[in-house]
């Protein structure tokens, strides 16, 4: 499709296991991000990848979480021994390019992974 | 410290009416801003964006207002539809502490539109 692509829509796990949720973006999208969406909050940033940059990693709450975005285009965000407050929607984006002053593009999400811990 | 936030948690209007929806930010540094539009079980879609450099920027049935002094943000919706209602947010663009950009998320509006 045309859109960003997440998968999969909905992932119930036990407390302790590991996950790992996909994204793929907008072909030709050099940025990417991952955000976290609370119910009824807002959107936390998590994790952003810009062509072949190092990523800023300045959202991830822990060190349990970690993301990889491979060939410049697919990504997976793991998160390891799962707890309960992970529990959320984790929405992928990403736009032609970012940065700078007036050198943005708006950011096209996907429609999330809801992920719920046991 | 420095966020994004709403005025209004929750809106009502009526059908035909037009909507005005209100943000506010306290980063003077921030030049780029968005509006997006979430319905429930979606992700947010892109509604409109406005550059630091503009007041006023016109899309299809609505309009942002960007009020640099004050620091504040509007989107307005014309002739307001069933469509419409879904929880709107305002995002900022502004420096990351690992020097780059991203996005800033306020908490949203919820706008409801009575028939």
């Amino acid at each position: 499709g045309a859109g960003v692509s997440q998968s999969p829509s909905n992932k119930v796990t036990e407390k302790g296991k590991d996950v790992e949720l996909r994204c793929d973006p907008i072909s030709g999208h050099t940025a990417l991000y991952w955000y976290r969406q609370s119910l009824g909050q807002g959107l936390e940033f998590l994790i952003y990848f810009q062509g072949n940059s190092a990523p800023d990693k300045s959202g991830l709450p822990s060190d349990r979480f970690s993301a990889e975005r491979t060939g410049g285009s697919v990504s997976t965000l793991t998160i390891q021994r799962t707890q309960q407050e992970d529990s959320a929607v984790y929405l992928c984006a990403s736009s032609q390019r970012t940065g700078g002053r007036f050198g943005n593009q708006p950011q096209h999400f996907g429609d999330g992974t809801r992920l719920s811990i046991l | 410290g420095e966020s994004v936030g709403l005025h209004l948690p929750t809106l009502s209007v009526q059908e035909g009416d037009n909507s005005i929806i209100n943000c506010a930010y306290s980063n003077s540094a921030s030049d780029y801003f968005i509006w997006y539009k979430q319905e429930s079980g979606k992700g947010p879609q892109f509604i409109i964006d406005i550059r630091s450099n503009m007041d006023k920027r016109q899309g299809q049935r609505v309009t942002v207002l960007l009020n640099k002094t004050v620091k504040h943000l509007s989107l307005q919706i014309a002739a307001t539809q069933p469509g419409d209602s879904a929880v709107y947010f305002c995002a900022e663009n502004r420096r990351s502490g690992a020097g780059s950009y991203q996005l800033t998320f306020g908490k949203g509006t919820k706008l409801s539109v009575i028939p």
